[in-house]
């Protein structure tokens, strides 16, 4: 199983401000197959970025991904008030697909 | 539309059974993936497993292997959730999500399972 750490924990920031979020897997993740999810309150995930830079359908381009061999980053430039949720990224290479911790975005 | 609806959640006593069930529609389970995924009230995600789409295999995480398990019924292209042995800890929502790889896609909105003497 590929180990996911996310970090931090929380990030405390203000719309308008940039995130920068990270995943390290404690093994390399096969083809950069590297997903990021967002939940908002109350609400079901949804899919942000697959294979570590590749937005998903609809996703604004604030958001991007990054990385390759086990670090990968999330990057939201220019925080809207509707981007402060949980993130979660998951490796999508092979089964167990396991997800990290989560990262917290909370308004300062 | 593609669209999953899960359903069969509810309240069951430590040690019992309960099946989920994971209704598809506007796709055919046979040409996508399903995944299951759980989240215990205000803990992260925790994924469960997925069913292969063309059946031919299951995979799940190392922790529920013997416990749960995944089948589908092609006629009424639904994927199921079996789940046996229950365990407090097993409480939480658990979600159905589709996609044509190992990306869930889409998700449903979850039905609640409830571990409770």
């Amino acid at each position: 199983e590929i180990v996911l750490t996310q970090s931090p924990g929380t990030l405390s920031l203000s719309p308008g401000e940039r995130a920068t979020l990270s995943c390290r897997a404690a093994q390399t993740v096969p083809n950069n197959y590297l997903a990021w999810y967002q939940q908002k309150p109350g609400q079901v995930p949804r899919v942000l970025i697959y294979s570590a830079s590749t937005r998903a359908t609809g996703i604004p381009d604030r958001f991007s991904g990054s990385g390759s061999g086990t670090d990968f980053t999330l990057t939201i430039n220019r925080l809207e008030p509707e981007d402060f949720a949980v993130y979660y990224c998951q490796q999508h290479a092979h089964a167990p697909l396991a997800f990290g911790g989560g990262t917290r975005v909370e308004m300062k | 539309q593609v669209k999953v609806v899960e359903s069969g959640g509810g309240v069951v006593q430590p040690g019992g059974s309960l099946r989920l069930s994971c209704a598809a529609s506007g796709f055919n389970i046979g040409t996508n993936f399903i995944q299951w995924v759980r989240q215990a009230p205000g803990k992260g995600l925790e994924w469960v497993g997925i069913m292969q789409k063309d059946g031919s295999n299951q995979y799940y995480t190392d922790y529920l292997k013997g416990r749960f398990t995944i089948s589908r019924d092609l006629s009424k292209n639904t994927v199921y959730l079996e789940m046996n042995n229950l365990r407090l800890e097993d409480t939480a929502v658990y979600y159905c999500a589709q996609g044509t790889g190992w990306v869930a896609d889409s998700w449903g909105q979850g039905t609640l399972v409830t571990v409770s003497s």
